[in-house]
């Protein structure tokens, strides 16, 4: 979608490596958030930043760490990967708390062998 | 524990108006209903939303019962590119960072 691009769109890596993943956008909405999507669960959240440096957990946030230096990326780290984290990954932006409307990223596909 | 309950899959024709219920029967005075929906590998795309009056935008319309309990989304001639995964959901709005959360939505399927 315009304004958000996430990076790379697939990626296998090794267990056990850590992996990056990044989310930019270039529409200075002050919320991003990362998911992760896997057959029978949905869309579930994984960390959120809601400013620069302000970031906090979601349901699913063991194993990842995130980080926001400035407003327009925000990156989820892997420390170790692990097969279980093998899914697809989306981003999304949020312009303020008073905005309905999520714009989500295309996703990034990350297989953990 | 999902705020939403929504049939795991429905059929449409070409041409007619796709209706997708949702019940949300738990739903506080203060919480919006959304809908987005997901085509195939793509990110969600955000449809609608409404607090307890109907709205009608370019792509739906959403009806809320007056209970608030439940509602449906109407596609009023589906199309083929219509055919997705739907998503009900409820939350407020407030300061702070507030999230959206997804549960496994409603396999729409246009039909020819």
């Amino acid at each position: 979608d315009a304004g958000i691009t996430q990076s790379p769109r697939h990626k296998v890596t090794e267990t056990g490596t850590p992996v990056t993943l990044r989310c930019h956008q270039t529409e200075n909405h002050r919320y991003m958030y990362w998911y992760r999507q896997d057959p029978g669960h949905g869309l579930r959240l994984i960390h959120y930043s809601y400013g620069v440096k302000d970031t906090d957990k979601g349901e699913v946030s063991d194993g990842y760490s995130v980080s926001r230096s400035k407003t327009e990326d925000f990156l989820l780290t892997l420390e170790s990967a692990t097969s279980s984290q093998t899914s697809v990954y989306f981003c999304a932006i949020r312009p303020s708390e008073r905005n309905y409307g999520y714009t989500f990223g295309s996703g990034t596909r990350l297989t953990v062998v | 524990d999902a705020k939403t309950t929504q049939p795991p899959s429905m059929d449409c024709a070409e041409g007619r108006a796709a209706n997708l219920p949702c019940n949300h029967s738990t739903i506080s005075g203060n919480e919006y209903v959304y809908w987005y929906r997901q085509i195939h590998s793509q990110g969600p795309q955000y449809i609608i939303h409404g607090l307890k009056n109907n709205e009608t935008n370019e792509m739906a319309s959403l009806i809320i019962t007056e209970d608030r309990k439940s509602s449906t989304l109407i596609l009023p001639h589906a199309t083929l590119r219509d055919t997705a995964v739907y998503y009900c959901i409820v939350g407020g709005l407030g300061a702070g960072s507030y999230q959206l959360t997804f549960g496994k939505g409603t396999k729409l399927s246009v039909i020819p």
